[in-house]
């Protein structure tokens, strides 16, 4: 089963919004609600910050939210703040593996 | 309140086996609907999923290193075992144990990690 695709990269300024997507296909992200992502900051474990496609777990800020149309699935990252930048990394449920990451998404805050 | 910690050896001879242990409170394996996974991260590179083992015993891998790995539990003892054999240096990487609710199918807790460097 392939990787879920991300952009590598991706930028904005104190206050923007930022989306970062995640593609995978009928089979893994189209096919279940079962998408996460995760935040890393450097020499740190991931936190889980959004499940079942937009789902916050208690303690995340309301900036970050969730959504999926078709075999993508979506984070937004509203009112940007520094601390923000981070490794964002979505994972989906799959029909033949419980567990496919994507490559992960670095984020800036210029 | 979940806790999950990884110990091992840091450093594996090339063509060894590895063999990490995951100690958790907070839950019990016995539990339904809970699993504790392994996740590895390569330095600078993105996270890996390795293994998975539920309440019910049940075992899933990674197909392209299943036949290298091995995951057990002991409910008793509050831990999970993964093995990985034939170890190569590219296989130098911070391993994460992760606590698995499969009612939402995701990961919530994490471990800090463990860094386990191959080289001769």
């Amino acid at each position: 089963q392939s990787a879920l695709t991300q952009p590598p990269s991706a930028s904005g300024s104190p206050g923007q919004s930022v989306t970062i997507s995640c593609t995978g296909t009928s089979n893994d992200v189209g096919g279940y609600n079962y998408v996460s992502w995760y935040q890393q900051h450097p020499g740190k474990a991931p936190k889980l910050m959004i499940y079942e496609v937009s789902k916050r777990p208690s303690g995340v800020p309301d900036r970050f939210s969730g959504s999926k149309s078709g075999n993508t699935a979506s984070l937004t990252v509203s009112g940007l703040q520094a601390e923000d930048e981070a490794d964002y990394y979505c994972i989906s449920y799959a029909v033949s593996n419980p567990v496919i990451f994507g490559g992960g998404t670095k984020l800036t805050v210029l | 309140q979940i806790t999950l910690k990884e110990s091992g050896p840091t450093l594996v001879k090339p063509t060894q086996t590895l063999t990490l242990t995951c100690t958790f409170s907070g839950f019990s394996l016995s539990t339904s609907a809970v699993g504790v996974g392994w996740i590895r991260q390569p330095p600078g590179q993105a996270l890996d999923w390795l293994a998975l083992i539920y309440w019910d015993d049940d075992k899933r891998y990674s197909p392209s290193l299943k036949r290298r790995l091995t995951i057990t539990k002991d409910t008793s003892k509050n831990q999970v075992v993964l093995t990985m054999a034939d170890m190569d240096p590219v296989d130098t990487a911070t391993y994460y144990c992760a606590h698995r609710d499969t009612a939402m199918e995701t990961f919530d807790y994490w471990g800090q990690g463990t860094l386990v460097t191959v080289s001769s």
